[in-house]
């Protein structure tokens, strides 16, 4: 059984700062991780996956992935008020994913 | 490709009627999933499919629930005998299953209203 962490939030942020998400995780043995992002009311969208060790950039949004702390963060640079919404965390299995239950984050104009 | 679609988008029933959503994935792609979805809390594993094949289900599927995935095409999940604590958002989500780091593309859901 994997479990996966997040701190519920809400984040509030001010434009223009960083906003740095958090996620930990129980099972060793995760290789990847997923980080979805999720309107109010709208379905879960794919912001990046990452699962090597280290730092993986996509535009604003850094992802960290930490296999000997078990950790996983998204950074989000030069944020921005659509920013704001439920952040998840997911991680993969040959049959399912697991998520945590999301960060929200508010960014302030 | 028009996405993953579910329907109806919203159903309110009354407790202990009986019902049946669907979703559409992609085209080709040969897994879909079920998940539900609470308020505060991330999507939660139901079932999955690959192609027709029912490859597992969580225990939170009960006996009352059902899911279905003739021909490998669309899937729907039944629920019977409705209670209030199904009261949930039913997210569908499909993909082309090729390892791990597989991205699954969820629809918008169905919101389950149980009065």
């Amino acid at each position: 059984q994997k479990e996966v962490e997040q701190n519920s939030g809400p984040l509030s942020v001010p434009e223009g700062a960083i906003a740095s998400l958090n996620c930990t995780y129980s099972d060793r043995g995760s290789q990847s991780f997923f980080w979805y992002r999720q309107y109010s009311g709208k379905s879960p969208e794919l912001i990046m996956f990452i699962y090597s060790n280290g730092d993986k950039e996509d535009g604003r949004f850094t992802a960290q992935l930490n296999k000997a702390s078990q950790y996983v963060s998204l950074l989000i640079r030069d944020s921005q008020p659509s920013d704001s919404a439920t952040y998840l965390c997911a991680a993969p299995t040959s049959t399912k994913f697991y998520f945590g239950s999301g960060t929200k984050l508010n960014v302030k104009p | 490709d028009t996405g993953v679609s579910q329907n109806p988008r919203h159903k309110i029933t009354k407790r202990g009627q009986n019902v049946t959503f669907r979703c559409d994935p992609i085209s080709e792609h040969n897994r879909l999933y079920w998940y539900r979805q609470t308020l505060g809390q991330g999507p939660e594993f139901l079932t999955y499919f690959q192609n027709e094949a029912q490859l597992e289900k969580s225990r939170l599927l009960s006996d009352r629930f059902s899911a279905e995935r003739p021909k490998g095409s669309f899937s729907t999940l039944e629920i019977q005998r409705t209670e209030q604590g199904d009261s949930a958002m039913y997210l569908c989500a499909s993909s082309l299953w090729s390892g791990e780091n597989t991205e699954a593309f969820f629809g918008q859901g169905t919101r389950l209203t149980v009065v």
